[in-house]
């Protein structure tokens, strides 16, 4: 079984560009994660999505940050425009059964963002 | 909300000693409690997990964690460790809904080195 595919996997920017990072879940995973993890802390969530529908975005920077999920399947997560603060690694993750209790949640590899 | 705290950022072993990586968390509802292991160039794993029933659990590569309520702990235990094992260490915890998944709120990591 293919795991979580991220791409790209490293990433260098100017502060006040664009950037966008790509996530593939596990085939039939209904929902998916993104997390934001800064050196030296723990991954933070971002976005959490059911199907193509969003279930919790409290945390993600709504002035800089978006993201979609088209179809239900892949999902892009977006920067614009970029600050310093924004250099870490973002995390995509997925679990399978939307309605089951906890299910595991496989992380994909990351990409590294670093601003400059 | 819930937090997690994870006391000691490094751990240094040497090989065949036994380990235990500390972790506490915070919460004012019921939780799930997750150990995920990040080996060096790799993504998040999931090593082991408390849902309910049993507050001993185990990995199948010998380690384990118990939950203990009134100290609001879930440490990770090894008897014997191996130059393997080297690898950072997330402790995770989730409230407990009825249905549904729920993101997870991760403690700042432990970095396990193994000493030949």
């Amino acid at each position: 079984e293919a795991g979580v595919a991220q791409s790209p996997r490293y990433k260098i920017i100017e502060k006040r560009q664009s950037v966008a990072f790509w996530c593939n879940p596990i085939s039939g995973h209904a929902t998916l994660y993104w997390y934001q993890q800064i050196l030296g802390q723990g991954p933070k969530l971002l976005i959490q999505f059911q199907n193509n529908g969003v279930v919790d975005d409290s945390q993600l920077p709504k002035d800089r940050f978006s993201a979609e999920r088209l179809k239900g399947v892949d999902s892009t997560l977006k920067i614009q425009p970029a600050k310093l603060e924004d250099s870490a690694v973002y995390l995509c993750a997925s679990s399978l059964d939307e309605m089951a209790l906890m299910d595991t949640q496989y992380f994909g590899p990351g990409t590294r963002l670093t601003v400059l | 909300a819930q937090s997690v705290t994870q006391l000691d950022s490094q751990v240094p072993v040497f090989e065949e000693a036994p380990v235990e990586l500390r972790c506490n968390y915070s919460s004012s509802v019921s939780v799930y409690l997750f150990w995920y292991v990040q080996y060096p160039n790799q993504g998040l794993q999931l090593l082991l997990k408390y849902l309910s029933g049993s507050t001993l659990v185990e990995s199948i590569n010998g380690f384990e964690a118990e939950f203990n309520k009134s100290q609001t702990s879930f440490h990770l235990r090894k008897p014997s460790v191996h130059i393997s094992d080297t690898a950072e260490y997330f402790c995770a915890v989730s409230a407990v809904r009825n249905s549904g998944n729920t993101p997870l709120v991760f403690g700042k990591g432990t970095r396990l080195s193994v000493i030949a």
